[in-house]
């Protein structure tokens, strides 16, 4: 029973180009959050996503940040025109319902370095 | 908008002596507090949480006290050991799924 698995572990990107970042919940669960956490500090909560919908963007920046999870296929993290300030690790958590009675099981996370 | 804070952001014990972190939350609403070991490069990864109708929990070595009444939470560490050594973060949760995570405490200890 896999958990919440991520990849790439590790992405390099230049400046301008797209990042994307994948994850594959845990079997069953159709319930997916992404957080983003910057050098030195805590996890911040970017997005949640059921099967095919959004359900609450708030901590996603308004600009060159998507996110989407589609019907078959893993949850995708998208970043367009990659800057340094994106340069951080992105870890995802899935749940088989709404929320989880307790903390989260996080992906290994991709870490992500802009050049 | 919510927030929590954590102090130290950094600790350095020697081994076998307490540690404790401790943390404050803003948002009255908050029910629910894990606390997370993060190891260099890797996951955090969930080592004790503490519902808000609960004022304290123990496992082993490690236990979570909670006053609600500050907004305090705490995370104690008894008889540490070198393989202790992580950063340690304090979260909260008011609704069903968002968590505000605080700054992290570096904890060290020394042999």
């Amino acid at each position: 029973n896999a958990g919440v698995m991520q990849n790439p572990r590790h992405l390099v990107r230049r400046r301008g180009q797209e990042a994307r970042l994948r994850c594959s919940p845990m079997k069953g669960h159709s319930h997916v959050y992404w957080y983003r956490q910057l050098p030195e500090e805590g996890l911040k909560f970017m997005v949640y996503l059921q099967k095919e919908n959004i359900i609450d963007e708030s901590g996603m920046p308004k600009e060159r940040f998507s996110a989407e999870f589609p019907k078959e296929g893993p949850s995708i993290l998208r970043i367009q025109q990659v800057v340094r300030g994106d340069s951080a690790a992105y870890f995802c958590a899935s749940s088989l319902n709404l929320g989880a009675n307790y903390g989260y099981t996080f992906g290994s996370g991709t870490r992500l370095t802009v050049v | 908008g919510e927030n929590v804070e954590q102090h130290p952001s950094t600790l350095s014990v020697q081994e076998g002596d307490s540690a404790v972190i401790k943390c404050t939350y803003s948002d009255s609403a908050s029910n629910y507090f894990p606390w997370y070991k993060q190891e260099l490069g890797k996951r955090p990864q969930l080592i004790i949480d503490i519902r808000s109708n609960v004022g304290e929990k123990k496992d082993q070595r490690i236990a979570v006290t909670l006053n609600k009444t500050a907004k305090h939470f705490s995370l104690h560490i008894t008889e540490t050991q070198p393989e202790d050594s992580a950063v340690y973060f304090c979260a909260s949760r008011a609704g069903t799924y968002k968590y505000i995570f605080g700054t992290g405490t570096r904890l060290k200890v020394l042999a």
